[in-house]
Parts: structure tokens; sequence; C-alpha cells
């Protein structure tokens, strides 16, 4: 069974500072996607950046980018110049390319300090 | 575009009563999934509708049920409800496999 695990339940960042956010997954298949998910306390779950497991290339998104390292089985999260609206708990999800059932690791809350 | 919505946002039931969540997608969007999110467990996978056909299937017992309309909104329905149940249910729709678009939950408190 495909488990995702996020090792930090808390992590705080000083505002404008960078903070990488950690998840590792287990899994036996080839083709995979992986996500961050962002979901403040409004509880609307947000998108956050997509990585495809057959591109080498990490994903990037504005200040959001990835550290993919698919042997490893891990996909880490930086966030550049945070703010405060980053603050949220961030959820690390895997799914197979057949199906569109999400696995969700436990999340990390971040907390962004001014 | 109007994104995910869910009805109702809040309910409060009893031990014992059903209930049916609805959820309309992102318009195009005919994959719709649902999750359950708990302080304990966290974000666990209900079941995915495509084409008003159930295609995916959590490990939930067969008191959640769903189904999938032609116009691809979707419901999902509680039967004889536990206190265990209440939760933030979660919808999600997708226009392809993959990048899941969520609405706002509805937050479902069994007294």
């Amino acid at each position: 069974a495909q488990t995702v695990t996020q090792s930090q339940p808390e992590m705080s960042v000083q505002e404008a500072e960078t903070v990488t956010l950690s998840c590792t997954y287990d899994t036996s298949e080839s083709d995979y996607y992986l996500f961050w998910y962002k979901q403040p306390p409004s509880r609307q779950m947000i998108l956050v950046i997509r990585q495809e497991a057959y591109k080498q290339q990490n994903a990037t998104e504005n200040r959001f980018s990835v550290n993919f390292q698919k042997a490893a089985k891990s996909f880490s999260l930086k966030i550049s110049d945070s703010q405060l609206g980053d603050a949220a708990m961030y959820f690390c999800a895997y799914s197979v390319e057949y199906g569109n059932k999400l696995v969700f690791g436990a999340g990390t809350i971040l907390r962004v300090k001014s | 575009k109007a994104g995910v919505t869910q009805t109702p946002r809040y309910l409060i039931k009893t031990r014992g009563q059903q209930v049916t969540l609805s959820c309309s997608p992102i318009s195009g969007h005919r994959s719709v999934s649902w999750y359950q999110q708990t302080p304990g467990q966290g974000l666990q996978f209900l079941f995915e509708y495509f084409s008003e056909t159930q295609r995916n299937k959590g490990n939930f017992p067969g008191r959640f049920s769903g189904r999938q309309f032609s116009n691809s909104r979707s419901e999902m329905n509680v039967s004889t409800l536990e206190l265990g149940d209440s939760a933030l249910y979660l919808c999600a729709s997708s226009k392809d496999k993959q990048t899941q678009y969520f609405g706002p939950g509805t937050r479902l408190l069994v007294l």
C-alpha cells in the first residue's frame, strides 16, 4: 500500500525567510503524481504545486519549488520569501497514474512570524 | 470559473440518523472524489465517481455511499450515523486524472 510520511508536525519561519517542508512516500509504482496542498484556517484545500514522477525537472510555482528525489522517494517543498499568508497546514499527497485516489500525509503546520 | 461547491457547509445530526451531502464540481470536470478529514485519522479517501460510475473506493463501511448524476454533481450519504462520523467532508473534482480541486467542505457534527 502506498503511504506518505510528513515527519515535521510543525514548522516556524520568519517572514521573508525560506523554509523547507519534508515528505517521503512509499510506492511500488513507477508512474505517479505528487502534490503539495495548503489548507489555511478557512479550511479550503488549495493546490500549491504538482510533480509528475516521469519528469526529472523539479516543479516550481513562483515562490514555491520542490526537490523531487525519485530514488530516495522524497518530495520536499521549499517556500522562499515566506509571507504571513503562507501560514497554513501543508499536506503532501500522492496519486497513481490510473486512478484519482489521493493518499495524504499527516500534514505540517507552518507558522510564519512577523 | 466557479469552483467546487458543497452544501450544506455545516450540519448537526444525532446518532442513528442519516445524512446526505452534495457536491457540484467545476464545470467540465467529470470526476468527483470524496474525503473525510478528522483530527485523529487525517485525510482519508472515501470514493471517486466518474461518469456516474464509482471508479475507486476507500476502506470505509457500507454505511458510506455515494452517487453521481449525469451533470457530474455528486452526493454522499451516511446512514446510521455514529459519533465517530463527525468530520469535515471534502469533495474534489478533476478534469484530467490527476489534479484535484477541492471544495470548502461540509462540517458534520454527530451528537
